[in-house]
């Protein structure tokens, strides 16, 4: 089983409102992955988590919080967002962070309006 | 990403012809990975390949990587309708993370 799941499947916000994106696996991956993908555009990697703890932020704003709970769990909260914010959130797990056991699973992903 | 170049940027076949898509690196490859995405939905992870020479098939999609050229090709042979999607290439730099080629478009007419 290589599933990945995400939800919601769709959310429309405004700037002043607070949301959360939640992602499970329960494939006993260690390393977990927010990417965010606009239109016509490969995924940009975002937060990488490793054994529950943060590994990679690639200088994402602080209006997006990443959170880990558990190893099966990844959270994503959205405040004060911006309207170029609007993208589709892909949440990924692999077993490892790297050698060689790094092959990346993706969920169905997110779209997210923010009005 | 300019260190993962894939092209065509688009395809429009008609069915039973068979198509190739190239991703070529400009860093050296550690591991090469194949995803197919419908618009709008995630991911789908292909085939992963990681030694030089190496060639995998999954029904008729085949991969292959050539190490000296850093350059991998996907091949579909007599496509499908199925086959219709935005096919993306990732690099293992060895950076912990991967790098995307920019995606083929790929159309198939019944």
């Amino acid at each position: 089983d290589t599933e990945v799941t995400q939800t919601p499947k769709h959310l429309v916000m405004g700037m002043t409102n607070k949301k959360s994106l939640k992602c499970e696996q329960h494939m006993g991956h260690r390393a977990m992955y927010w990417y965010k993908q606009k239109a016509k555009k490969p995924p940009e990697l975002m937060f990488v988590y490793s054994y529950e703890k943060l590994s990679i932020n690639e200088s994402v704003p602080s209006r997006f919080s990443p959170e880990c709970p558990n190893s099966s769990l990844l959270n994503l909260h959205l405040h004060a967002l911006q309207p170029e914010d609007s993208a589709l959130y892909l949440c990924a797990s692999s077993q490892r962070l790297a050698g060689g056991m790094n092959t990346q699973y993706f969920g169905p992903g997110t779209r997210l309006t923010v009005l | 990403s300019q260190e993962l170049e894939q092209s065509p940027q688009s395809l429009i076949v008609q069915e039973g012809k068979n198509l190739t898509i190239n991703c070529t690196s400009s860093k050296t490859l550690y591991g090469l990975y194949w995803y197919k995405q419908k618009y709008g939905e995630g991911l789908i992870f292909l085939m992963m390949l990681q030694k030089g020479g190496e060639e995998k098939s999954h029904e008729k999609i085949t991969a292959k990587l050539d190490e000296k050229k850093q350059q991998s090709s996907l091949h579909i042979t007599a496509s499908q309708p199925s086959h219709a999607g935005i096919y993306l290439c990732g690099a293992d730099h060895r950076g912990s993370r991967l790098t995307f080629g920019e995606g083929t478009q790929l159309t198939v007419n019944p």
